[in-house]
């Protein structure tokens, strides 16, 4: 079945860093949507990407979707504390309507 | 809005004993889906809903589990009996379309000893 494979699985940074975390599928995707999970809470929507290419900015947040529709980066510049908590992308297939997720990135940032 | 509402928000249980999860989607959205979250496994998608019809329930892990949805209002999953390795946080989510965003409950934490 479908994988979406996502990495690394911690990363730890110093508060200001930079933070990058991958999602890579074995299959094209239709579109790729990321969510944050704080600790102890639930995920929480933050975007999608649909078209091939495709680049988002939220605030620090950059969000990119590959040429070839198989992987997405989300970028976040100048970690902050509140920053911290595990990042997850959900890929979709145009076979399949329901996305899966990946396994997450956790973000820990050290004030 | 208030979400999607998910009770209880926590539930000890010892193995062998019957354990119910319940959801409130939020209104008007056409889509649910039961999630369970481990360490060891991420989150996994145990079933989904399409208006109140279950659609895809290959990720229901056992016949141990079970998921009703009787009106677009309000689901349920069962675990009968329970073991320990049922242990996780369980997520209900609600969407207006399959391909939109999901909203997450808060989750139910599920201990079984």
């Amino acid at each position: 079945g479908q994988q979406v494979m996502q990495i690394p699985q911690y990363q730890h940074v110093q508060e200001g860093e930079d933070f990058t975390t991958y999602c890579n599928s074995s299959t094209t995707l239709s579109n790729i949507q990321w969510y944050k999970q704080r600790p102890g809470g639930h995920p929480v929507f933050l975007i999608q990407l649909v078209k091939s290419g495709e680049v988002k900015k939220q605030k620090r947040l950059t969000f990119q979707f590959g040429e070839a529709k198989k992987n997405s980066s989300l970028h976040i510049t100048a970690t902050q504390t509140t920053d911290v908590g595990t990042y997850f992308c959900a890929g979709r297939t145009g076979g399949s309507y329901i996305p899966t997720f990946g396994r997450g990135t956790s973000l820990i940032v050290h004030p | 809005d208030a979400g999607v509402i998910q009770s209880p928000r926590h539930e000890v249980t010892e193995m062998g004993q019957e354990v119910t999860l319940r959801c409130k989607p939020i209104s008007g959205h056409d889509y649910l889906f039961w999630y369970r979250q481990t360490m060891m496994r991420g989150l996994e998608l145990l079933i989904y809903f399409n208006n109140n019809v279950p659609i895809d329930d290959s990720g229901m892990p056992e016949d141990r589990f079970s998921a009703k949805m009787p009106n677009a209002s309000f689901s349920t999953l069962k675990i009968q009996p329970s073991e320990p390795r049922d242990s996780a946080v369980y997520f209900c989510a609600s969407s207006l379309f399959q391909e939109t965003e999901a909203f997450f409950g808060q989750g139910t934490r599920l201990t079984v000893v």
